[in-house]
């Protein structure tokens, strides 16, 4: 079956560094991915849709200039958190869309963040 | 160790009639758990979610899911399916405490024939 790749799984960073998180499509093209977020306890949020090679779509509410999102390739898109703070610590999967009939999600094992 | 099981991978009902989307889990920590819908094309969306409150959870456009710990089961249904809910639902569960990582089942698509 598909699998989506999604690195690192648990990083540790600094307020004010910024931190990339790399999600990977490994045995398809994925044109389109999207990024969610989810707090200890709580449901996901979606925070923005990836389309390859164009600009990604962000939820409202969701600071653009903050989580920066690439999709340069049909197997690779990155999210990067700029200038982290703690309130970004949370936890950040990724999934990316089987394309074809009846496209099917497959999902990251998810990327927790702590920011100290 | 957490997983989940969906025991199927496509259920098809016909319109009005009711939908039954089956999901398993096991957990060594009281759960959480979640079931969400894809449209085509589109990100997940919130169906309900059980957080150890009361154990049948009712959620948006009809749906309910009872959680029963015996059976380790959170099955989804609705009384009367309609064409709009052909998608794919994905279970999910997750620990009650602490930042473990969500767990999603592999997804079960839902087709509803006119």
């Amino acid at each position: 079956g598909a699998v989506v790749s999604q690195h690192p799984s648990w990083v540790i960073c600094k307020s004010g560094t910024s931190v990339k998180i790399e999600c990977r499509s490994l045995d398809f093209q994925a044109t389109t991915m999207f990024w969610y977020r989810q707090f200890p306890k709580q449901s996901l949020m979606l925070m923005a849709t990836s389309n390859e090679g164009s600009k990604a779509t962000y939820e409202q509410g969701v600071e653009k200039d903050k989580f920066l999102i690439n999709h340069a390739s049909l197997t690779l898109s990155t999210l990067t958190v700029t200038s982290a703070h703690p309130e970004d610590s949370s936890f950040y999967i990724c999934s990316a869309l089987l394309p074809g009939q009846g496209e099917k999600l497959f999902f990251g094992s998810g990327t927790q963040l702590s920011v100290l | 160790a957490q997983s989940v099981t969906q025991l199927d991978s496509h259920v098809s009902v016909s319109e009005g009639t009711p939908v039954l989307l089956r999901c398993n889990y096991s957990s060594s920590y009281s759960p959480s758990l979640f079931w969400y819908v894809q449209h085509p094309n589109k990100g997940l969306q919130l169906l309900l979610k059980y957080t150890s409150a009361a154990t049948l959870v009712k959620g948006i456009n009809g749906f309910e899911a009872e959680f029963k710990k015996s059976e380790t089961s959170f099955h989804l249904t609705k009384p009367s399916a309609h064409m709009s809910d052909a998608a794919e639902y994905f279970c999910v569960v997750t620990p009650h405490s602490g930042n473990t990582p969500l767990v999603f089942g592999k997804g079960t698509r839902l087709s509803v024939i006119a």
